[in-house]
């Protein structure tokens, strides 16, 4: 079974640039979860979707950033301006169908803002 | 909201030792703590998981207890090996309508 996958896995901009990153999750799963993890610190949840609704979207700063799920499978994550503090590695997940299920993590994209 | 504290937030040990990481959360409603494995450039990996009705469950070298009314889980390793040299999150989740938190991370470094 394929795993979660993202892309780039590196991506390096300057400050007021934009930035978006692709999530495609494990087949099946309705539940897809966009993460940001800061150096030395654990993922904190950004904004959680089942199909294609968003279920919490409580800690995305909705000034620069924002995330659709399009047809409840794929899911774009945007930076618009990406600022210094945004560097950190985007983790996306998805889970069978709710929060009882484990999620499963891709690799993550590693962004530095310059 | 729910607050999950990890420590210690550095652990080493000799290969064939047991390992030990505690966490503790704050919300008393929480009944789900999974705890993740992260590899150096790789997300994070569920390695075992409880749910607040067992107080302990156990996976070949690997086991997790839970401790309702202290309000605190730990992960427990028995012989380890360098392989298992990696950052240990533990995280809570409340249920319904509420996010998974996650802990700061615990380095492991086993020493051959």
């Amino acid at each position: 079974e394929a795993g979660v996958a993202q892309s780039p896995r590196y991506k390096i901009i300057e400050k007021r640039q934009s930035v978006a990153f692709w999530c495609n999750p494990i087949s099946g799963h309705a539940t897809l979860y966009w993460y940001q993890q800061i150096l030395g610190q654990g993922p904190k949840l950004l904004i959680q979707f089942q199909n294609n609704g968003v279920v919490d979207d409580s800690q995305l700063p909705k000034d620069r950033f924002s995330a659709e799920r399009l047809k409840g499978v794929d899911s774009t994550l945007k930076i618009q301006p990406a600022k210094l503090e945004d560097s950190a590695v985007y983790l996306c997940a998805s889970s069978l169908v709710s929060y009882r299920d484990t999620q499963y993590f891709g690799p993550g994209t590693r962004l530095t803002v310059l | 909201g729910e607050n999950v504290e990890q420590h210690p937030s550095t652990l080493s040990v000799q290969e064939g030792d047991s390992a030990v990481i505690k966490c503790t959360y704050s919300d008393s409603a929480s009944n789900y703590f999974p705890w993740y494995k992260q590899e150096l450039g790789k997300g994070p990996q569920l390695i075992i998981d409880i749910r607040s009705n067992v107080g302990e469950k156990k996976d070949q070298r690997i086991a997790v207890t839970l401790n309702k009314t202290a309000k605190h889980f730990s992960l427990h390793i028995t012989e380890t090996q360098p392989e298992d040299s990696a950052v240990y999150f533990c995280a809570a989740h409340t249920g319904a309508n509420s996010k998974l938190t996650f802990g700061k991370g615990i380095t492991l470094s086993v020493r051959p």
